[in-house]
């Protein structure tokens, strides 16, 4: 287990909805990202937010948003829904940085599966 | 921009054998080199890790070969098991940030 909670597991959505997937991470964390992995394009990475704040950015369609809340966990709300949104999105976290301590590992969840049709 | 590009895609070898998993970055910003580990219905989960002031690291029956100058790494699983069948990433990270990025992925299937 490694501490990171995500849900939901599973869901099921037709395409042109919204959904709204949700991230505790572990206890002390600061740092929370977002990966998408579909069967072609391994993990891709999304957003970064630390302490509340977004940090960084990768490959994130304007259709997706994210945020990081006071108590730390975090939002990934998708909306516009298509078929190419089916997959699975990962929450992981660190405890990114600490003074000039920067700590490298991430701690994943075990996603949300996300099936759009 | 794929930043790290691994090979194989899968890869097949029967129990006892060594599995080899290579990976090429390009940006020589990166200065820590993961490799997770992701079981079906899992996360991926931190194998082993390496920095790039050592040429090696080895835990166990898993071992990472650094090379700076090649800008290339790889993962060796010694004697290998059934239980070692996964799905493997390397990674590589900034200085600057935290975010790792991640190579394609190699299915490795070990034969009993």
């Amino acid at each position: 287990d490694s501490g990171v909670t995500q849900t939901p597991k599973h869901l099921i959505t037709a395409t042109g909805q919204r959904v709204t997937l949700r991230c505790s991470p572990r206890s002390g964390d600061l740092s929370v990202y977002w990966y998408q992995q579909s069967l072609d394009q391994g993990l891709q990475f999304l957003i970064q937010y630390y302490n509340g704040e977004e940090r960084a950015k990768g490959n994130i369609l304007e259709r997706f948003s994210a945020q990081q809340f006071p108590d730390l966990h975090s939002e990934l709300n998708l909306s516009s829904l298509e078929l190419g949104d089916s997959a699975l999105y990962f929450c992981a976290s660190s405890l990114g940085t600490s003074g000039r301590r920067i700590t490298g590992e991430l701690f994943f969840g075990e996603g949300s599966r996300l099936t759009v049709l | 921009q794929q930043q790290v590009k691994q090979s194989p895609q899968s890869l097949i070898v029967q129990k006892g054998g060594i599995s080899i998993i290579n990976c090429a970055y390009e940006n020589t910003a990166f200065d820590y080199f993961p490799w997770y580990q992701q079981f079906p219905g899992k996360g991926p989960a931190l194998l082993i890790a390496i920095r790039p002031d050592v040429s090696e690291k080895k835990e166990g029956r898993f071992t990472i070969s650094f090379n700076k100058s090649a800008k290339q790494f790889s993962l060796h699983i010694m004697d290998s098991q059934p239980g070692d069948s996964a799905t493997y990433f390397c990674a590589a990270r900034k200085t600057s940030g935290s975010r790792l990025t991640f190579g394609e992925g190699t299915q490795l299937t070990v034969n009993p």
